[in-house]
């Protein structure tokens, strides 16, 4: 592994089910970030983490959880998906909160 | 709060032409600016940053930006654009806000550069 790496590429999920978007860095950065990109609107902080253990919420988080077990892994999950999560989503992580951020490839959702 | 605009949310050139992405932010503090590439279906890569020093940044591959701070813009720029320049370009800034470190992009300005 080098760098930020997404699981999966891609899914088309039906409404109301669960689902985890996983996320893992191997740059022992400390700071950890989940974004969603949607056309027009940019990017998105949905929720962040300043250290493992820590969890914080960004500008969208409501739908959207996480956690922060270990430095190297930071799961997002959707608890009921519905179909406004249809989104591309990014992970990032930065030595520490605020320094420049590394993007994993994305994870393409759609939610029917 | 801090915040970002970008003024162009898309930017049409011809191959080898100069090109200059807008990018202004507010801030009651001082800051730190990005700016990031998006390439077609991929995530986003720093493209250049300024911290501290010299107002002028340069990347590898001939892009510059000046901090202005009077002016409070950080735009993008490059003498002679090439085809694969094409893609999305994001300015971003953050700064000190005690324990609060925030990144904040604008929405982004689609390049594309033409034959």
């Amino acid at each position: 592994i080098a760098g930020i790496t997404q699981a999966p590429t891609s899914q088309i999920l039906a409404a109301g089910r669960r689902m985890t978007l996983r996320c893992t860095q191997d740059m022992r950065h400390n700071a950890m970030y989940w974004y969603r990109q949607d056309l027009g609107l940019g990017l998105r902080l949905i929720h962040y983490s300043n250290t493992a253990g820590t969890t914080g919420k960004g500008e969208v988080p409501d739908g959207y959880s996480v956690s922060r077990a270990n430095t190297d892994d930071f799961p997002l999950t959707l608890a009921s998906a519905v179909p406004s999560q249809t989104s591309v989503y990014f992970c990032a992580s930065s030595v520490r909160r605020g320094n420049e951020q590394f993007f994993g490839p994305g994870t393409r959702l759609t939610v029917l | 709060a801090q915040s970002v605009t970008q003024l162009d949310s898309q930017v049409p050139v011809f191959e080898e032409a100069p090109v200059e992405l807008r990018c202004n932010y507010s801030s009651s503090v001082s800051v730190y600016l990005f700016w990031y590439v998006q390439y077609p279906n991929q995530g986003l890569q720093l493209l250049l940053k300024y911290l501290s020093g010299s107002t002028l940044v340069k990347s590898i591959n001939g892009f510059e930006a000046e901090f202005n701070k009077s002016q409070t813009s950080f735009h993008l720029r490059k003498p002679s654009v090439h085809i694969s320049d094409t893609a999305e370009y994001f300015c971003a800034v953050s700064g000190p806000g005690g324990s609060n470190y925030k990144l904040t992009f604008g929405k982004g300005t689609l390049l594309t550069v033409n034959p």
